[in-house]
């Protein structure tokens, strides 16, 4: 068990549609990253927040937004879905600011499939 | 441009056998390199690290990686293969110029035959 919780686990919505993934960090640790995982795209990094403030941003869609509250657990939302965002979205965490030498923890993962 | 290769999609492997899991990569400056694993449905766990100092580095379940600078290459290994090593494997590298941010390798699926 890394420490980082993700809700929910499955998530089945249709198209057009919003939704909202939410991420609690392991105790302590002040970065969250954001990543996508589907069979065609591998691993793709999405944003990243450090103490409530946006670090950094991947490939991540206009459609899809982030936010990292006071108490650090951060929330992606996905809105206007499609088909292709259909995919495992995991959080991560990590104490430090960057990726530099620290690892990240993983949580378990939301799957989101778009019917 | 940085970017992390992991050549080869899959490798398969005789349990008992020593294994091995090919990364490359290009990034400017020292390079900071990963190794993750995935277990089927589970999210990704830190495996290993090299930051500086001896270049060969020793990790969690028996795994260990070298970093060769001259080559590029981060490759992981273990001596001997186990069924349960079956996974997927990413490699990733943060280097100054890309801010910091892990750039992930594709990933190599692992599978030990009995």
């Amino acid at each position: 068990d890394s420490g980082v919780t993700q809700t929910p686990k499955h998530l089945i919505t249709a198209t057009g549609q919003r939704v909202t993934l939410r991420c609690s960090p392991r105790s302590g640790d002040l970065s969250v990253y954001w990543y996508q995982q589907s069979l065609d795209q591998g691993l793709q990094f999405l944003i990243q927040y450090y103490n409530g403030e946006e670090r950094a941003k991947g490939n991540i869609l206009e459609r899809f937004s982030a936010q990292q509250f006071p108490d650090l657990h951060s929330e992606l939302n996905l809105s206007s879905l499609e088909l292709g965002d259909s995919a495992l979205y995991f959080c991560a965490s990590s104490v430090a600011r960057t990726s530099r030498d620290q690892e990240q923890f993983f949580g378990p993962g939301t799957r989101l499939t778009v019917l | 441009a940085q970017s992390v290769a992991q050549p080869e999609d899959q490798v398969n492997v005789a349990e008992g056998n020593p294994l091995t899991v090919k990364c490359t990569y290009s990034v400017s400056g020292n390079p900071y390199l990963f190794w993750y694993v995935q277990y089927p449905n589970r999210g990704l766990q830190f495996l290993l690290k090299y930051i500086t100092g001896d270049n060969l580095v020793k990790g969690s379940y028996g795994f260990e990686a070298e970093f060769n600078k001259s080559q590029t290459s981060f490759h992981l290994k273990k001596p001997s293969a186990l069924v349960s090593d079956s996974a997927l494997y990413f490699c990733a590298v943060s280097a100054m110029d890309s801010n910091y941010q892990l750039i992930w390798g594709a990933g190599t699926k692992l599978i030990i035959k009995p």
